[in-house]
This record gives structure tokens, sequence and C-alpha cells, in this order.
């Protein structure tokens, strides 16, 4: 299995409401990441996860709190957010920074496109 | 900090060849990837260089100079498929993690 999930793949929320995306794989790769993508840009960094722990959290409002249950899971729980807020929030893992030999090459999930109203 | 340049558009015809030119300035570095990212979908990864020259992968060829900041994307026998954003991403280490900075991206047209 060489592939990341993401659900839902589209959301539409209120900027009152609380909800999550999720994001899985079964790589058993040890780095997770966050990004947030708005069209035509790049995708920019968010949050990095490395062994289940927060290792990067690029200035990011507290209306985005992420959350790693275990090493194939990675939640990103959304509240009061802003219509500027609306991208597409894309999740990638990849093996992990202490792996010989490796890359590290980012895989990425399709994305959840987010709407805020 | 990173500071990664790629043109922003680029056009070239069916069977062409196009270079799509990055440089850099960044601390740690650890490597620079190549992605290409179809409008609306998630980036895939198409190369990766952390030594200085040539990585040749079927149509797809990628050239590194770390003393200039200085890498390109080659693209043979251009295919209409191939019109997509190309993402320059470059690669640090902390402490604690890796993570990509990417560039603006290039949007490459393929014309018939």
């Amino acid at each position: 299995d060489t592939e990341v999930t993401q659900t839902p793949k589209h959301l539409v929320m209120g900027m009152t409401n609380k909800k999550s995306l999720k994001c899985e794989q079964h790589m058993g790769h040890r780095a997770m990441y966050w990004y947030k993508q708005k069209a035509k840009k790049p995708p920019e960094l968010m949050f990095v996860y490395s062994y289940e722990k927060l290792s990067i959290n690029e200035s990011v409002p507290s209306r985005f709190s992420p959350e790693c249950p275990n090493s194939s899971l990675l939640n990103l729980h959304l509240h009061a957010l802003q219509p500027e807020d609306s991208a597409l929030y894309l999740c990638a893992s990849s093996p992990g920074i202490r792996v010989s030999g490796d890359y590290n090459e980012q895989f990425f999930g399709p994305g959840t496109r987010l709407t805020v109203l | 900090g990173q500071n990664i340049d790629q043109p922003t558009e680029m056009t070239a015809t069916e069977g062409a060849i196009v270079q799509i030119n990055c440089t850099y300035q960044t601390s740690g570095f650890n490597g620079l990837f190549w992605y290409q990212q179809h409008a609306g979908e998630a980036p895939t990864f198409l190369s990766y260089n952390v030594l200085d020259g040539l990585e040749e992968k079927g149509r797809f060829s990628s050239f590194l100079s770390r003393s200039k900041g200085y890498s390109y994307l080659l693209l043979k026998e251009l295919q209409m498929k191939d019109s997509a954003s190309y993402l320059c991403a470059v690669s640090s280490e902390t402490m604690t993690a890796r993570q990509l900075t990417f560039g603006s991206g290039t949007q490459l047209t393929v014309l018939p």
C-alpha cells in the first residue's frame, strides 16, 4: 500500500462549526505533514509530526489543531475558521528523518477541499 | 530562511523539449525535489537530487548545482498530459524533522 488517504474530499463549514480532517497511511512512515494550498499557489507547510510528536508548527493560528493518535493517523481539528481559510488541505507522509539511505520523498494524499462560509 | 524562484508560466509544443529552471537560497540544504501537480490534484513526485549532476528518469531529467543554488527539470518528447504545474521544492533538515519548502510553481502548457 503506497497510498495516503484523506477524508472527506470536500467540506463546507460555517465559521462557528467544529470539524476534523483525517489522514491515513499504511506505509510505515514516521513523519506526517499538513499543508495548506490556495488556488494557483504552492503548498504551504503548516505542521510536521515526527515519530508522533509535533516537531514543526509554522506559526499556524490556534483555530487549527493537529493531532497524531498513532503512527498511521493524522487529524486536523478545525474550529471558528474564517472564510480566508478556504483552501485545499494536503496531508503527506515520508519515511522519517533518521532513516539511513532514505531521501525522504513525501507522498501526498488527494487533499480535502475546504470551503468556509 | 528559504527563497525559491522559478518562472510562473511556460508554453511548449507537443513533441518538443522544455527546461524549467529553479534557483534557491536556503540553509540546511538536504536535497531538491521536483513535483508535478495537475489542477485540483495532489502533487506527485518526479525527481530528487542531493548531489551535483544529472538524474535521468525516462522522459524526465533533473539537474542540480549546489554551489550555484540552481536546478532544472528537463521534459522530453512533450505530451499533452504534461500540461501541469511543476513545483521545485527544497528539503532542509532541522534537529527534529525534515521539511519541504515549495517554489511558487511553473504552469506548463503543452500545445498541439
